[in-house]
């Protein structure tokens, strides 16, 4: 299985808003509402932040929303805070029933 | 509050089998509707995927990795493991373990260790 595709990094300013693609294909983000996002913060274990395309856990700021469009899973973060830098994962539910991850994108907020 | 706490060795062989454990506290083993997973970083890189064991035993593993991975349980350590043979230097990564409450797998993983790095050389 390969990977799902995402930018390699994203930047923005403080109080502003972004948004990070994850690209798969019909077998697994296209074909599934099973897409979540998780933020790595170095040496850091993932934490999940978004669930089921745009389900949010308990603890998880608003400001955190996703959403999905055929293949391609985003997600975005309004209002940036200097603790919102970190590395940013999707994840998908496939087709082969197994789990692939997204490349990461490296959030830097100016 | 789920727990979850990896261990094993920090340093193995090329060509050999590593072994880890990952121990739950908060939670059981065989506790319904749970999948506990494992999943790997290598050094300045992303996250893969190694597979997942149910409560019920099934297993899902990536497919990439699948002839080398076993992942099983002990219920009466409320452990679970992961198994990866004929091990290379790519093998080398922190490993984490990670768990999910679903009904079925989806990847949306809440509760994760701290991660243990394992190193691969000779």
């Amino acid at each position: 299985q390969s990977a799902l595709t995402q930018p390699a990094s994203v930047s923005g300013s403080p109080g502003q808003s972004i948004t990070i693609s994850c690209t798969g294909t019909s077998s697994d983000v296209g074909g599934y509402n099973y897409v979540s996002w998780f933020q790595q913060h170095p040496g850091k274990a993932p934490k999940l932040m978004i669930y089921d395309v745009s389900k949010r856990p308990s603890g998880v700021s608003n400001r955190f929303s996703g959403s999905k469009s055929a293949n391609t899973a985003s997600l975005t973060i309004s209002g940036l805070q200097a603790d919102d830098e970190a590395d940013y994962y999707c994840s998908s539910y496939t087709s082969s029933t197994t789990v692939v991850f997204g490349g990461g994108t490296t959030l830097t907020v100016l | 509050q789920l727990q979850l706490q990896e261990s094993g060795p920090g340093l193995v062989k090329p060509s050999e089998t590593l072994s880890l454990t990952c121990t739950v506290s908060g939670g059981s083993v065989s506790s319904t509707g749970y999948y506990w997973g494992w999943i790997r970083q290598p050094p300045g890189m992303g996250l893969e995927y190694i597979g997942t064991i149910y409560y019920t035993g099934s297993t899902s593993y990536n497919p990439s990795l699948k002839s080398r991975v076993t992942i099983s349980k002990d219920t009466s350590k409320n452990q679970f493991s992961l198994r990866l043979s004929s091990l290379t230097a790519a093998d080398t990564a922190v490993y984490y373990c990670a768990t999910e409450e679903a009904l079925f797998l989806t990847g949306a993983m809440d509760s994760w260790g701290q991660g243990t790095l394992v190193t691969v050389s000779s």
